[in-house]
């Protein structure tokens, strides 16, 4: 079973440009997470979709972040403008369900962004 | 308040030596669900358990195994007899149906396994 795909693996780019990333979740999980990851921390959920529904943003910064889930299926998270504070790792990860049995949630590779 | 507590921040062994993470988490909830994730240098977080607060039975697979003391809100992970590739980064998380099930990570423990 192919596991959560992540692209780019990495971004560099310049402050008030804009960033976006993909991921395409595992197979029929309809649950989609973002994650922000500073070096040394763990992670921190951005937004959580349920089928192409937002479930919780209440910790996305709404002013430069966005985020999609057309079809239920693909996510794609942008950015813009970018700050010096945004870099980090963009983690995505999905699930069966949200709760219950079937909560855990699998993590792609991640994308490293850095903003100079 | 921080919910998940990893208090050692770095841990370095020689190949062989027993590794021993320590994980206190904090809730009011009587049925939540506790996690252990790796995550090496390749950045991708592999899951590695699930525990359920009604289980309280230890476990154990190959060479990790979790000892989950409710009384104590600690749920911690060994690695037995470790190699150079459990090097990484190792996150405890809680779920809580309060918290809508989201996860609430610790802030990770750093494994060096030196050859």
């Amino acid at each position: 079973e192919a596991g959560v795909a992540q692209s780019p693996r990495y971004k560099i780019i310049e402050k008030r440009q804009s960033v976006a990333f993909w991921c395409n979740p595992i197979s029929g999980h309809a649950t989609l997470y973002w994650y922000q990851q500073i070096l040394g921390q763990g992670p921190k959920l951005l937004i959580q979709f349920q089928n192409n529904g937002v479930v919780d943003d209440s910790q996305l910064p709404k002013d430069r972040f966005s985020a999609e889930r057309l079809k239920g299926v693909d996510s794609t998270l942008k950015i813009q403008p970018a700050k010096l504070e945004d870099s980090a790792v963009y983690l995505c990860a999905s699930s069966l369900f949200r709760e219950g049995l079937k909560n855990i949630q699998y993590f792609g590779a991640g994308t490293r962004l850095s903003v100079l | 308040a921080q919910k998940v507590t990893q208090a050692q921040t770095e841990i370095s062994v020689v190949e062989k030596e027993d590794v021993t993470l320590d994980c206190v988490y904090e809730t009011r909830d009587t049925t939540y669900y506790l996690f252990w994730y790796k995550q090496p240098p390749s950045g991708e977080l592999v899951f590695l358990i699930r525990r359920n607060s009604f289980d309280e039975q230890n476990e154990i697979s190959g060479r990790y195994s979790w000892n989950f003391q409710k009384s104590t809100s600690s749920f911690n992970f060994t690695i037995t007899a470790s190699h150079v590739v459990d090097s990484a980064v190792y996150f405890c998380a809680l779920s809580e149906p309060s918290n809508d099930y989201k996860l609430s990570f610790g802030a990770g423990t750093t494994v060096t396994v030196r050859a």
